[in-house]
């Protein structure tokens, strides 16, 4: 069964500092894989997908991700955080051949001044 | 371009009751799904529309309702409220099919039963 595994319900860190979200997938096809970004109150707005073209996606607001088959995985990473960044992440998981997403329990991203 | 609209934006019901939630969809888009966000569940998926039929849903009780109209927009209907249907409920539009395409969400409906 396709699952989407984000490790890390809270995740703080410094401003300046390195951030890293990790979200492993299992599935049994090729997934299409996105990271959305939630602030308080507001819905999901996209961050970056990736559909296959490149394994390293450049998003919006700095964020990058690297989907790499062999550890089923699609970390979403930012060299520098800014308090702004802080909110909630989800990664989401979905096939061709129906309309079926999957969402990660979301990691929340506390910025520290 | 206009956004996806949700409305109402916050309601506050009694136990029982029922409730209907709004959401129009970007112009152009046929597929309206809807989903649960809550503390302890995190985000949930409801059901999925798509030219007026129902082609996903996923595992709610009978009491969640949903339907499309002609024009794209849909709305959810929950009977019998419970006090834990209180939730953000977020309504996303477009499709997902292809990779090349992705949802776009509202803001949301947060729905308070007392």
């Amino acid at each position: 069964a396709q699952s989407v595994t984000q490790l890390g319900s809270h995740v703080s860190v410094s401003e300046g500092a390195l951030v890293l979200l990790r979200c492993n997938y299992s599935s049994s096809v090729p997934p299409y894989l996105f990271w959305y970004v939630q602030y308080p109150n507001q819905g999901l707005q996209l961050l970056l997908k990736y559909t296959s073209a490149a394994t390293l996606v450049k998003g919006i607001n700095g964020f990058e991700a690297e989907f790499k088959k062999s550890e089923t995985s699609f970390h979403l990473t930012k060299p520098s955080a800014h308090m702004s960044d802080a909110a909630e992440y989800f990664c989401v998981v979905s096939y061709t051949g129906g309309f079926k997403t999957i969402f990660g329990a979301g990691t929340r991203l506390f910025v520290k001044a | 371009k206009a956004g996806v609209t949700q409305t109402p934006r916050y309601l506050i019901k009694t136990r029982g009751q029922q409730v209907t939630l709004s959401c129009s969809p970007i112009s152009g888009h046929r597929s309206v799904s809807w989903y649960q966000q809550t503390p302890g569940q995190g985000l949930q998926f409801l059901f999925e529309y798509f030219s007026e039929t129902q082609r996903n849903k996923g595992n709610f009780p009978g009491r969640f309702s949903g339907r499309q109209f002609s024009n794209s927009r849909s709305e959810m209907n929950v009977s019998t409220l419970e006090l834990g249907d209180s939730a953000l409920y977020l309504c996303a539009s477009g499709v997902w099919t292809g990779g090349d395409t992705e949802a776009f969400f509202g803001q949301g409906t947060r729905l308070t039963v007392v």
